[in-house]
């Protein structure tokens, strides 16, 4: 049974570093894409970046571009989103979800997401 | 990028009535080499993450109810639940993936 299954809710101050987890099993990880959705409070969902834990190729929306870094380590199955500087706008859901082939293809699953709050 | 846009923001349906979402991209999905639309929708329920649906425009995700079905080409795609049952009350979602991927802003389907 193919499972994402993210780290757990998050508090911050802005500034502050963050990396979130996303760990994979039943399937071999390196053989699908991996990607990050974000989803603001009451908010629609908008697509991140993707990341091929082959060989950690990355796409990123120009939207979040130098703002996250997504990274993945194929020896523990897991990909990451992390942040050098919060700024409270970054509270949202996250949630990771592999894609449906190898490249560029729609989600089929998606982990149960993590809460992500930055507040003062 | 590709912009996608959605239609109505929000419906009302009558139990085992007609549902349609309308979903327009700003540049065609159609890619010319094999044919295929790169369009997926999306169902979320209030506190769930995003389910599958439907991808290529019209293929259906295995366990779907075959009331949800996927329709269109190139630039305008629909969504279409024939028979509202109370479990489809959630937000739906268009999204591309011909560049990177982009999601539409989504709809609202409540009973009425």
């Amino acid at each position: 049974e193919v499972q994402l299954v993210q780290s757990g809710a998050e508090v911050k101050k802005p500034g502050e570093s963050l990396r979130i987890s996303c760990k994979a099993s039943g399937y071999i990880f390196t053989t699908y894409w991996i990607g990050w959705v974000r989803q603001m409070p009451g908010k629609g969902l908008e697509w991140m970046g993707i990341i091929d834990p082959s060989d950690s190729d990355r796409r990123y929306s120009p939207s979040f571009q130098g703002q996250v870094t997504i990274s993945a380590d194929k020896s523990i199955s897991t990909a990451y989103l992390q942040w050098s500087s919060l700024e409270a706008s970054d509270t949202a859901m996250y949630y990771c979800a592999r894609l449906a082939a190898s490249g560029i293809f729609h989600f089929d699953y998606w982990g149960q997401g993590t809460l992500v709050t930055v507040s003062s | 990028d590709i912009v996608m846009t959605q239609s109505p923001d929000s419906l009302a349906v009558s139990l085992g009535e007609r549902a349609t979402i309308n979903c327009k991209s700003s540049q065609t999905l159609l890619y010319s080499s094999n044919n295929k639309n790169y369009l997926a929708w999306y169902q979320q329920k209030p506190g769930q993450p995003p389910k599958l649906l439907i991808y290529w425009a019209s293929t259906r995700e295995s366990g779907v109810p075959n009331r949800f079905s996927g329709s269109g080409s190139g630039t305008d795609f629909t969504l279409t639940i024939s028979s509202l049952q109370a479990e489809d009350v959630a937000v739906y979602y268009c999204q591309q993936y011909y560049d990177k991927g982009t999601f539409g802003p989504g709809t609202k389907v409540d009973i009425k």
